[in-house]
């Protein structure tokens, strides 16, 4: 049981290149999150998803777009980075109770992203 | 006002000492609490949850004051392994996802 892992650990990216960041979980979770935190500051909610084949916008969503086409699976994509998204991605799942209230998240290690 | 608020330290404390943090919050509608505790350049990690009055796990204790609304989390016999950032996450009946703070950070020293 790995819990949530994420792909790759570690980038560096050109402006204007693209890239996909992977989350899986084998938790069965049907809740998938990716936050962003930079130096200092708290997690912020870039999007989200409650199920398969479902997608919300987060906090701070712009310029970036995600998919959920596996439960198990969470993608964040970055179509032409920038370098004011130089930060540290994290993913997180968690279950749901029948009525949708979400439960804790378990986090992966993170993806650590610098755009130059 | 923010819906949380944490004194973001540093907490400097010495090995073996208590120290407690507390976390105040807006929302009265939060049913739930959870700590988590981030090391640095880390992912945070689920320390405790608490549903009702308090929990207490080992060395950890958190206390919740609905009428005051406040967290407390109290850590007892504070070792070197205990530095770390420690986030206090509010759970809104009906919302999907947590809020999470900057968190208060702590510092045992040898």
């Amino acid at each position: 049981n790995a819990g949530v892992t994420q792909t790759p650990k570690f980038r560096v990216l050109k402006t204007g290149q693209s890239m996909t960041l992977l989350c899986a979980q084998d938790m069965n979770h049907e809740y998938m999150y990716w936050y962003r935190q930079d130096p200092g500051m708290g997690l912020r909610l870039i999007h989200y998803s409650v199920g398969e084949g479902t997608t919300a916008k987060g906090e701070v969503p712009d310029g970036y777009n995600v998919s959920r086409l596996k439960k198990q699976n969470f993608l964040l994509g970055l179509e032409s980075a920038a370098p004011s998204q130089t930060s540290v991605y994290f993913c997180a799942s968690s279950y749901s109770e029948t009525s949708g209230a979400s439960h804790e998240q378990y986090f992966g290690p993170g993806t650590r992203l610098t755009v130059t | 006002r923010k819906e949380v608020e944490q004194d973001p330290g540093p907490f400097n404390v010495p090995e073996g000492a208590t120290v407690a943090f507390n976390c105040t919050y807006s929302n009265s509608a939060s049913q739930s609490f959870f700590w988590y505790r981030q090391d640095c350049r880390k992912e945070p990690k689920l320390l405790m949850s608490v549903y009702s009055s308090g929990n207490e796990d080992g060395r950890f204790t958190a206390q919740l004051n609905r009428a005051s609304q406040y967290i407390s989390l109290l850590i007892r016999d504070s070792k070197l392994s205990d530095s770390a950032t420690y986030l206090c996450v509010p759970d809104y009946t009906g919302r999907r996802a947590l809020t999470f703070g900057s968190g208060t950070r702590l510092q045992v020293q040898p």
